[in-house]
């Protein structure tokens, strides 16, 4: 079971730069997150779709921009890299109508900006 | 807001000893609670939650959590801590109205041999 993937793994940018970090969960899940994870903060949600068609700010969505192209995928765009996005991105689903919260991450995607 | 606190960032104990690591959490409304596991460069596991029911809630791997409504706390715990369970533990809250799921800051679990 492939369960959230996301992709790329790792990735380094130069300030300024834009790239999206993909991610596709095959679980037929409704809802879908971003979050970013930096030592000693745990995880902040950066974006949220709860559910295909729609898309939300979550605690720190600045300088980011989210797309749920439909209800498998959920892409996370960076339009000009700052060193300040250099986190670990991860990408979540969950799958229960009345969202009793079991999420399902993805691996991680490293990303530096330099 | 909702918002959770995990007070140690570090806990360490020997193989076999029981282990605790400690949450509090703040909700508006009545709250859903969660714990998960991170191990080196992998994703967050799902252990165990709290909806309703039962104040103490069994989860993976031998971990159990109680829910204290007065104390506003959702502890973990293990009854005899293995090596295996060195790790980065978070607890996360929701709001029943909300979907958005809220992280503790993490709390690092050394069990030595």
């Amino acid at each position: 079971n492939a369960g959230v993937t996301q992709t790329p793994k790792f990735q380094v940018l130069k300030t300024g730069q834009s790239m999206t970090l993909q991610c596709a969960q095959d679980m037929n899940h409704n809802s879908m997150y971003w979050y970013r994870q930096d030592p000693g903060m745990g995880l902040r949600l950066i974006y949220y779709s709860a559910s295909e068609g729609t898309t939300d700010k979550g605690e720190v969505p600045n300088g980011y921009n989210v797309s749920r192209l439909n209800k498998r995928e959920f892409s996370l765009r960076l339009e000009s890299a700052a060193p300040s996005q250099t986190s670990v991105y991860f990408c979540a689903s969950s799958g229960l109508a009345v969202n009793t919260g079991e999420l399902f991450f993805g691996e991680g995607s490293r990303l530096t900006v330099l | 807001a909702q918002s959770v606190a995990q007070p140690e960032d570090q806990v360490n104990v020997a193989e076999g000893n029981p282990l605790t690591v400690k949450c509090t959490y703040s909700v508006s409304g009545n709250p859903y609670l969660f714990w998960y596991v991170q191990y080196p460069n992998r994703g967050l596991q799902f252990l165990l939650k709290y909806i309703t029911g039962d104040n103490l809630v069994k989860g993976s791997y031998g971990f159990e959590a109680e829910f204290n409504k007065s104390q506003t706390s959702f502890h973990l715990k293990k009854p005899s801590a293995l090596v295996s369970d060195s790790a980065l533990y978070f607890c996360a809250v929701r709001d029943l109205r909300d979907y958005k799921l809220s992280f503790g800051a993490g709390t690092t679990v050394t069990v030595r041999a």
